[in-house]
């Protein structure tokens, strides 16, 4: 079945904490992204892949990290992980890199993260 | 700016009944919309695409319009069903500069017995 799959799916922790969200996908698409959803305002865009070792801030990369180092994952990092991070984040993925919004974005099941 | 309002913010309707979400954009350089419907608890699925030369697309008993001249869309929902409850999000391609994608905040839909 072709899915995004992201770990965990809720966490709880404390500031300061390093902590990884993964991201897999088994579509072989070139472009990954991650997201935020807040109350309010929305899906911003944390950070996207264009592909393998390609990567470029969103709208708001301050505080997160990313790598691409195999077409498949693509795995967020909070290296220091503050309240104001509490949030449901989402992985999303899609075929091809130019004309991206041509084609749909499939949606991981989000992970909700509670900084505490 | 490039924005992507929608309308109402929410919205409870009945069982069999139809209902227009709307989506205005100031998004410039234009290529597509597209509504994505997310569900409690999962991620948003697309329902629909429209690019500048179409006006109306169905997919379903989902019905969506676009006037490209006043950059609005809608999505209407025909013959309302409980399983029509979620949020629909209204999203635009900015042409260029790496096709960024600007998302609406969402339509809240209940749809009640």
């Amino acid at each position: 079945e072709a899915q995004v799959t992201q770990n965990p799916r809720y966490l709880i922790t404390v500031t300061g904490k390093k902590l990884t969200v993964t991201c897999s996908q088994n579509m072989n698409h070139e472009y990954m992204s991650w997201y935020r959803q807040d109350p309010g305002l929305g899906l911003r865009q944390i950070y996207y892949s264009m592909n393998v070792e390609v990567t470029d801030k969103g709208d708001v990369p301050e505080g997160y990290k990313v790598s691409r180092k195999e077409k498949r994952n693509f795995p967020l990092i909070l290296e220091s992980p503050s309240p104001n991070q509490t949030s449901l984040y989402f992985c999303a993925s899609s075929l091809r890199v130019t004309g991206v919004g041509d084609q749909p974005q499939h949606f991981g099941d989000g992970t909700r993260l509670s900084i505490l | 700016k490039n924005q992507v309002e929608q309308s109402p913010q929410s919205l409870i309707i009945l069982e069999g009944k139809n209902c227009t979400l709307q989506c205005n954009y100031t998004v410039s350089p234009f290529s597509n919309l597209r509504w994505y419907k997310q569900d409690t608890g999962r991620g948003p699925v697309s329902l629909t695409i429209m690019t500048f030369s179409e006006n109306t697309k169905s997919n379903g008993r989902y019905t969506a319009t676009l006037d490209a001249d006043t950059k609005q869309s809608s999505l209407h929902i025909t013959a309302s069903q409980l399983s029509d409850s979620a949020s629909y999000i209204c999203v635009v391609t900015v042409t260029g500069g790496g096709n960024k994608l600007t998302f609406g905040t969402g339509t809240q839909l209940k749809v009640e017995l």
